[in-house]
C-alpha cells in the first residue's frame, strides 16, 4: 500500500514568518508531486507541482523535492492570515496511462496576525 | 468560463435510497475522477475514467457506480449498498491520466444520510 505521510501538524506561525510543510512518501519510484490548499468547507486548489529534484519557486511558495530521501516540502514565505488552510500533499507513481494520485491527510496551517 | 461544476452542493439521503451526484467539465479534459473525503482524512479515490465509455475502480468503489457517456460528464451514483455514505464528494479532471497531469477539482457535494 503506497503511503503519503504528513505527520507534523497542526502548524501555527506568526504573520510574516516562513511556514514549512513536510511530506514523505513510501514508493521510491514516485514521479510527480503536488501541493493542494484546502480552505475549510471548500475543495482542494492546486498550488504547486514538482517533478524533478531541487526547488521550484512560484511567488511566495517554494516546493522542494528530494527523491533520494523520499520527501517533498512546501515553504510559504511572508505568511499571511489568508494562508491559513489545510495543505494536502499528493503523489503519483509512474504507471503510464493509469497513474493515480495518492493523498496525505493534510497539515493544517494557522497564521497568527 | 471554464471549469468543473458539481451539483447539488448539499444532498440529503434517506436510508436505502440511491442518489446521483453530477459532475460536468468544460475544460476538454479526457480524464475524470471521483474522490471521497471524510473529516480529518485525505482524499480516497472511488472511480476514474480516462476516456468516454471507459472507467476503472479506485480504492473504495464498493457501493458506488459511475458512467461516462459524454466527455464532459461523469456522474456518480451512491447506492444503498454503501454502508457509510456521509462524506464530502469531490470530482476532478485532468488533461489525461498520465504521470505529469495535474488534477483540478470541482467545488464538491456534501452528502448526509438521515
Amino acid at each position: 500500500q503506497k503511503e503519503v505521510e504528513q505527520n507534523s501538524g497542526p502548524l501555527s506561525v506568526p504573520e510574516g514568518a516562513i511556514a514549512s510543510l513536510n511530506c514523505t512518501y513510501s514508493d521510491r519510484v514516485s514521479q510527480s508531486f503536488f501541493w493542494y490548499r484546502q480552505y475549510s468547507g471548500k475543495s482542494p486548489e492546486l498550488i504547486m507541482s514538482i517533478y524533478s529534484n531541487g526547488d521550484k519557486e512560484d511567488g511566495r511558495f517554494t516546493a522542494q523535492l528530494n527523491k533520494a530521501s523520499q520527501y517533498v516540502s512546501l515553504l510559504i514565505r511572508d505568511s499571511q492570515p489568508s494562508d491559513s488552510a489545510t495543505y494536502l500533499c499528493a503523489v503519483i507513481e509512474p504507471a503510464g496511462a493509469n497513474s493515480k494520485l495518492t493523498f496525505g491527510k493534510g497539515i493544517t496551517l494557522s497564521v497568527r496576525p | 468560463d471554464g471549469g468543473i461544476t458539481q451539483s447539488p452542493k448539499y444532498l440529503f439521503r434517506k436510508e436505502g435510497q440511491n442518489v446521483t451526484l453530477s459532475c460536468e467539465q468544460n475544460l476538454n479534459h479526457d480524464a475524470m475522477y471521483w474522490y471521497r473525503q471524510d473529516p480529518g482524512q485525505g482524499l480516497r479515490l472511488i472511480y476514474y475514467s480516462q476516456i468516454v465509455n471507459d472507467f476503472q475502480k479506485g480504492d473504495i468503489a464498493e457501493g458506488y457506480s459511475v458512467s461516462r457517456e459524454k466527455k464532459e460528464s461523469f456522474p456518480l451514483t451512491v447506492t444503498s449498498a454503501q454502508k457509510n455514505p456521509t462524506a464530502f464528494y469531490l470530482c476532478a479532471s485532468s488533461l489525461s491520466s498520465g504521470s505529469y497531469n495535474e488534477q483540478f477539482f470541482g467545488p464538491g457535494t456534501r452528502l448526509t444520510v438521515l
